[in-house]
């Protein structure tokens, strides 16, 4: 079945540096991805949407210039925290679709956990 | 009031009983989705339905869309089934929207 590699799967990093999080789709074209992140005991937000080749597009309240996303290829998307502040702190998870004629299926990573300290 | 109603939030059951998490949404949807996130974070897909019933192993999920409800259902449960289950609703610009989760906890 369709996979996506997350890495790394934890981090932690000193405030003010910057941590990259990288999405693989392994044996398919990921058309879109989606960065998630979820605190403690709360649902997934959607902090943005990523078509390959474009730019992304950001969820209300998410800034862009803080939380860069690149998705330059059909297999590979970055989430980059930006000058991470302790209350960047969370877990960060990825999710490809790939088109099946006309249903749309979902394969998430395995998460990121960051911790800024 | 949230898009996505899962019920019940928490459930602990014995080893081998039957399971069944109850989802209801608002919106209109494309598809709805199944999602099983275990206590390491990462997410597995369980089911995609946009009408009747599907089933994998001992698992079941169906879909009334005139209700919009859904529900999951587990046979014979094992403490290896223990883990938080998404309910996912998808429109037509391919965004979900989660419920909050349900945490199952299977005792042996």
């Amino acid at each position: 079945g369709a996979v996506v590699s997350q890495h790394p799967s934890r981090v932690i990093c000193k405030s003010g540096t910057s941590v990259k999080i990288e999405c693989r789709s392994l044996d398919f074209q990921a058309t879109t991805m989606f960065w998630y992140r979820q605190f403690p005991k709360q649902s997934l937000m959607l902090m943005a949407t990523s078509n390959e080749g474009s730019k992304a597009t950001y969820e209300q309240g998410v800034e862009k210039d803080k939380f860069l996303i690149n998705h330059a290829s059909l297999t590979l998307s970055t989430l980059t925290v930006t000058s991470a502040h302790p209350e960047d702190s969370s877990f960060y998870i990825c999710s490809a679709t790939h088109r099946q004629t006309l249903n749309y299926g979902y394969t998430f990573g395995s998460g990121t956990r960051l911790t800024v300290v | 009031k949230n898009e996505v109603e899962q019920s019940p939030q928490n459930l602990t059951a014995q080893e081998g009983e039957f399971i069944t998490i109850n989802c209801s949404y608002s919106v209109g949807i494309s598809a709805l989705h199944w999602l099983q996130q275990h206590p390491g974070g990462g997410i597995v897909s369980l089911f995609m339905l946009s009408s009747g019933k599907k089933k994998h192993g001992r698992l079941i999920a169906t879909i009334n869309i005139q209700e919009k409800h859904s529900s999951l259902h587990i046979t014979a449960s094992h403490p290896r089934d223990s883990a938080v289950y998404i309910c996912a609703v998808g429109g037509s610009n391919y965004k979900l929207t989660f419920g909050k989760g349900t945490l199952l906890t299977v005792n042996p």
